[in-house]
Formats: C-alpha cells, sequence, structure tokens
C-alpha cells in the first residue's frame, strides 16, 4: 500500500523561478495539508484541503505560494518567484477526515534549497 | 491560537528508559499523537492515544496522558540508538481536522 508520494524529493533553484511540488495522498483519504519544516520556525501549517476544496489558507506565506488540487489524487504547491528565504522542507500529508480528527500520514518532504 | 509545548532535547545511554513530555493547551483535544521524524525523513506516525485514555502501551512504548494537567508523555523502553530521531507530540482538536505540533524533542541514544 503507497503512502502519500512527493515530487521531487530534492529542488535546487535560483531565485527569482518558480518551483512546483507535487503530492500524491493516499488513495482514499479526502483530506490534504502542506506543511513546511524550517529549523526555526518548526512545521507550519500552509493550507488544507478537504474533499479537493480549500478550507483553511491562512499559513501561506504570500502571495508567491499558491496551491492547488485539480483532483482527489493530485495537489501542487506553487511559489513564484522563489526567495532564499523558501528555503526548507515541504511535507504533504494526507488524512480521512468524517466527525472526527484523523490520523495524518505524511510523506516523505521535498527538500528545497533557493540559491 | 492554541499551543503544544515541548523540551528541544533528550540524551539517555542505550538500554535506558526515555521519557519525552509534552504540554497542551487545548481542552477539546480529542486525540494526541507522537510522530517521529529520522534524518532526512518524514514524519512517521508512531501512536495516539485518545483523549478518554489515560495510557495506552504498544510494544516498547508507553503513552500516559494526564488530562487534567493537559500532560503527555512517550516513555519508550529499552532505548536503542535506533530510536534517535527528533519526536513531535501533535494534538487534533474536537471538530477540527488541523493537527498543532510542538517544536519537536531531539532525542539522542548514547550507545
Amino acid at each position: 500500500d503507497a503512502g502519500v508520494i512527493q515530487s521531487p524529493r530534492h529542488e535546487v533553484t535560483e531565485m527569482g523561478q518558480e518551483v512546483t511540488l507535487r503530492c500524491k495522498p493516499i488513495s482514499g483519504h479526502n483530506s490534504l495539508f502542506w506543511y513546511r519544516q524550517t529549523m526555526m520556525r518548526g512545521l507550519e501549517l500552509l493550507i488544507y484541503f478537504n474533499n479537493n476544496v480549500p478550507i483553511d489558507d491562512s499559513g501561506m506565506p504570500e502571495d508567491r505560494f499558491s496551491a492547488k488540487m485539480p483532483n482527489a489524487s493530485f495537489s501542487t504547491l506553487k511559489i513564484q518567484p522563489s526567495e532564499p528565504r523558501d528555503s526548507a522542507v515541504y511535507f504533504c500529508a494526507s488524512s480521512w477526515a468524517g466527525r472526527t480528527q484523523e490520523t495524518q500520514y505524511f510523506g516523505p518532504g521535498t527538500r528545497l534549497l533557493v540559491l | 491560537g492554541e499551543d503544544v509545548e515541548q523540551s528541544l532535547f533528550l540524551s539517555v545511554r542505550e538500554g535506558d528508559s526515555s521519557v519525552i513530555n509534552c504540554t497542551y493547551t487545548d481542552s477539546s483535544s480529542t486525540y494526541l499523537y507522537w510522530y517521529k521524524q529520522e534524518p532526512g525523513a518524514g514524519l512517521q506516525l508512531l501512536t495516539y492515544i485518545f483523549s478518554n485514555m489515560d495510557m495506552k502501551q504498544d510494544q516498547r512504548l508507553t503513552v500516559l496522558l494526564n488530562k487534567k494537567d493537559k500532560h503527555l508523555s512517550l516513555r519508550i523502553a529499552d532505548t536503542q540508538t535506533g530510536d534517535s530521531a527528533i519526536y513531535f507530540c501533535a494534538d487534533g482538536g474536537a471538530g477540527s481536522y488541523q493537527l498543532t505540533f510542538g517544536k519537536g524533542t531531539k532525542l539522542s541514544v548514547i550507545p
């Protein structure tokens, strides 16, 4: 049973370039989360989707960040233009959310370095 | 907003027990979680406890919950070098799909 799949696993880019991170949630899960992890700020929730609809994007840092979920099996997080301070590990997680909180399962992360 | 606090570092000798502590502020938390992150990897769910329980045991892992004091702990018996990792405590509030994570406790196991 495949877990959450993220690609690429590593990304090195130059400041100003567009970066697109991809996520495939666990089949059957209806909630998807994007997190960012840095040494300084720890793990931050950027956005979460329920049934492909963005429910809370209050954690998205600024307009340079955007996320989409065109269908139940795919989501993207885009940074345009990228800046060195965006360097971090970006995690995607999914869960099945019913009436109560359900366990989130994390992908392996994308390690982004913006030069 | 809600908050989850953990100490940042813990060092133990191989074979000893490790106890990682966590406090949270959300009184409506329904589930509390422990995740493990090994170097260069994602977060792996270790165990979780429902808020109406006070203890859960799973092999070498024991979770204790003191709901009155909003205190959660993870005990790892017979700690091994492979247990070296960062351990995150997280709480899920009632009616919320979000988790609030602590900053993680880095466990170092000394051979």
